[in-house]
Formats: C-alpha cells, sequence, structure tokens
C-alpha cells in the first residue's frame, strides 16, 4: 500500500531533550517535506527536499533541522525542543516537484513539549 | 508572498442539505493550483479537489464542486447532499506553479463544519 509513515504518532517530552521524528514514503518520490499545524494557524511549512542531500527551509525552520540521506526517508529532528513547538506535524511527499503531482500525507505526530 | 483566507472559522448544516465554505486568496502569480483538503478527527489530510488556475472549468469530484473566480481571487468549495462523514476541518490551500521549485502549499486557518442527523 502506497504510504507516508510518521513515527511516532504522539509523543509528550521535556523541554531540552533532543528528538527525532521519523517520515518514511513507499512510493519512490523525490519531494518530501514537514508542516506544523496550530490553531487558527492552518498549516505551515517547516522544510522541505527536491532529492536527496537537497533540503532548505520553508517559512518556520527556526528549532527544527532535517537530512535527506536516502530518498524514502525524511526525519524531523528537534534538537533542543521548547514548549513552542507544541504542535501537531506532518510530513508530506510527492512524486516529483511538479505541482500537478499529489501530495501525499502522513497521519501526523502529536508533539507535546513541556 | 501568497495568503490564503478563511474568514469563516466555522459552519454547520443538517444532514442531506448543501453548504459553501468560503475561501480567498491574494498572489501576484498568474499560473497555480487551489486546493481543498478535508482533515476528519482521525487528523488526516486528504486532498478533496483541485483547480488549475489555468483553466476557466470549476472542478468537480462527486458531491464536491468548486468556483473558482480568478479575478476575484476566490475559491469556494460546495458539498451537496451532505453526510455525517463529511463532518471535518477543511483547509483551502494555494500551490505556486513553477517547475523545479518548492511544491509549498500555503494553507488558509481551516473551517470547522459540522453535519447535523
Amino acid at each position: 500500500e502506497a504510504q507516508v509513515t510518521q513515527n511516532p504518532r504522539y509523543l509528550i517530552t521535556v523541554t531540552g531533550k533532543k528528538l527525532t521524528v521519523t517520515c518514511s514514503q513507499n512510493m519512490n518520490h523525490e519531494y518530501m517535506s514537514w508542516y506544523r499545524q496550530d490553531p487558527g494557524l492552518g498549516l505551515r511549512q517547516i522544510y522541505y527536499s527536491m532529492n536527496v542531500e537537497v533540503t532548505d527551509k520553508g517559512d518556520v525552520p527556526e528549532g527544527y533541522k532535517v537530512s535527506r540521506k536516502e530518498k524514502r526517508n525524511f526525519p524531523l529532528i528537534l534538537e533542543s525542543p521548547s514548549p513552542n513547538q507544541t504542535s501537531l506535524y506532518f510530513c508530506a511527499s510527492s512524486l516529483s516537484v511538479i505541482p500537478n503531482q499529489p501530495q501525499h500525507f502522513g497521519d501526523g505526530t502529536r508533539l507535546s513539549i513541556l | 508572498a501568497q495568503t490564503v483566507t478563511q474568514s469563516q472559522p466555522e459552519m454547520s448544516v443538517q444532514e442531506a442539505e448543501t453548504v459553501t465554505l468560503s475561501c480567498t486568496y491574494d498572489t501576484s502569480e498568474n499560473n497555480y493550483y487551489l486546493f481543498w483538503y478535508k482533515q476528519p478527527p482521525s487528523r488526516q489530510m486528504i486532498l478533496v479537489i483541485r483547480q488549475e488556475a489555468y483553466k476557466q472549468q470549476n472542478a468537480t469530484e462527486n458531491r464536491f464542486s468548486v468556483n473558482f473566480q480568478k479575478a476575484a481571487k476566490s475559491f469556494s468549495l460546495k458539498i451537496s447532499d451532505s453526510q455525517l462523514g463529511d463532518t471535518a476541518m477543511y483547509f483551502c490551500a494555494f500551490m505556486k506553479l513553477s517547475t523545479g521549485a518548492n511544491s509549498k502549499l500555503t494553507f488558509g486557518k481551516g473551517i470547522t463544519l459540522s453535519v447535523r442527523p
């Protein structure tokens, strides 16, 4: 089954404790990105990747890192999480950067930083 | 920069009736895509419908259709014969058409739709 898989689905942690949210897709997609969803703000892009070893900042990259060592994986790293990073996170992928390719979203990761 | 505005935070509709969700956007681009995504309580992001700005014909997908007014920068979603399963948050989103660049979706704040039995 074609899908984007995020782990974990839920995480409660404390300020400053490094964490990684994994994202994996099995569709051989070139383009992957991360969004965060906050009430009243919709979804905002954090980082994106157009292919292996090619990543760039989205609209709200502060406090996050990403890597794209393999085509299928695009982890989101919070080196020193803070409470303002408490949010719902989505990974998305598409076949290429051509806009007529639909974006597939993962099921979301709910992060709570205490 | 593009902006997407959904001014209604929530709406309610009776089952089997029709409801229209509003969306306006601002852009200086001429070529772009517009989308409506549905987010049910399960939190999944589900693509409902897509409209290419260069197409004059409004997109339709079964009970879902859009009213795309390019000059007015308006993109509303009409849901006909509303069903209980349509209860969800709906997001309007914009994507610039530029190959080889970031396929970023710019989202509105969302609207919560409740379908009453």
